[in-house]
């Protein structure tokens, strides 16, 4: 149960566009089409963006989207604003019926 | 409207026990699975332990298996986490989760944690 693994922090310029990654292994990411996104304000609880790779619940922009490819899940940001100042997490279904978080990426809106 | 509130959490010495508990209102509770998912200070989320709808299969994360219990009581709408023998690693924020469908693996709604700190 190793945490899935994500870039610390990462940065865009507003209308820009930036991909989160989120590597895991053949026993979560690789093995199940179950990786979620969730998007964290600071002293907020985690808020759902992306399920199932890339389905979007409705209420969130199209602005953002999932993928995979293999072991590693992508979270794309397109035309950054100011709002999506944030941390980001990645989770995958795992094995035995437990779940794994990645250890976040903090996005910085310059 | 949908609301998870957490209650429980305080100061507590290692080797400790302290139970959470989730009350829920807004939807019916004894037709989701439920789960657990704590943030140390500073840290990222981390997956702890999840029951299914009656409470009769549950799972939990290796670092807390065998001294974490998770129950529920759907009369009381209310979630709970039993945490025995705590550490000081466990100290975190501890949010009480709901997922979408037994059929699906996402989290839809959250509550607002309640903080556990495990020092001497």
């Amino acid at each position: 149960q190793s945490a899935l693994t994500q870039p610390v922090s990462m940065s865009g310029s507003p209308g820009q566009s930036i991909t989160i990654s989120c590597t895991g292994t053949s026993s979560d990411v690789g093995h199940y089409k179950y990786v979620s996104w969730y998007q964290q304000h600071p002293d907020k609880a985690p808020k759902l963006l992306i399920y199932d790779v890339d389905k979007r619940p409705s209420g969130v922009s199209t602005r953002f989207s999932g993928s995979k490819s293999g072991n590693t899940a992508s979270l794309t940001i397109s035309g950054l604003q100011a709002e999506d100042e944030a941390d980001y997490y990645c989770c995958s279904y795992a094995r035995d019926v437990t779940w794994v978080f990645g250890g976040g990426t903090k996005l910085t809106v310059l | 409207e949908v609301q998870l509130v957490e209650s429980g959490g305080g100061l507590v010495q290692p080797g400790g026990s302290l139970r959470l508990s989730c009350i829920v209102s807004g939807f019916t509770f004894s037709s989701y699975w439920m789960h657990w998912v704590r943030q140390a200070p500073g840290k990222g989320l981390v997956w702890v332990s999840r029951t299914n709808i009656d409470g009769s299969n549950t799972n939990y994360a290796d670092s807390v298996k065998g001294r974490f219990t998770i129950s529920r009581d759907n009369a009381k709408n209310t979630l709970y986490l039993q945490m025995n023998s705590l550490r000081v690693e466990d100290t975190a924020v501890y949010y009480c989760v709901r997922q979408v469908a037994a059929s699906s693996t996402e989290f839809d709604y959250w509550g607002q944690g309640t903080l556990v700190t495990v020092s001497s």
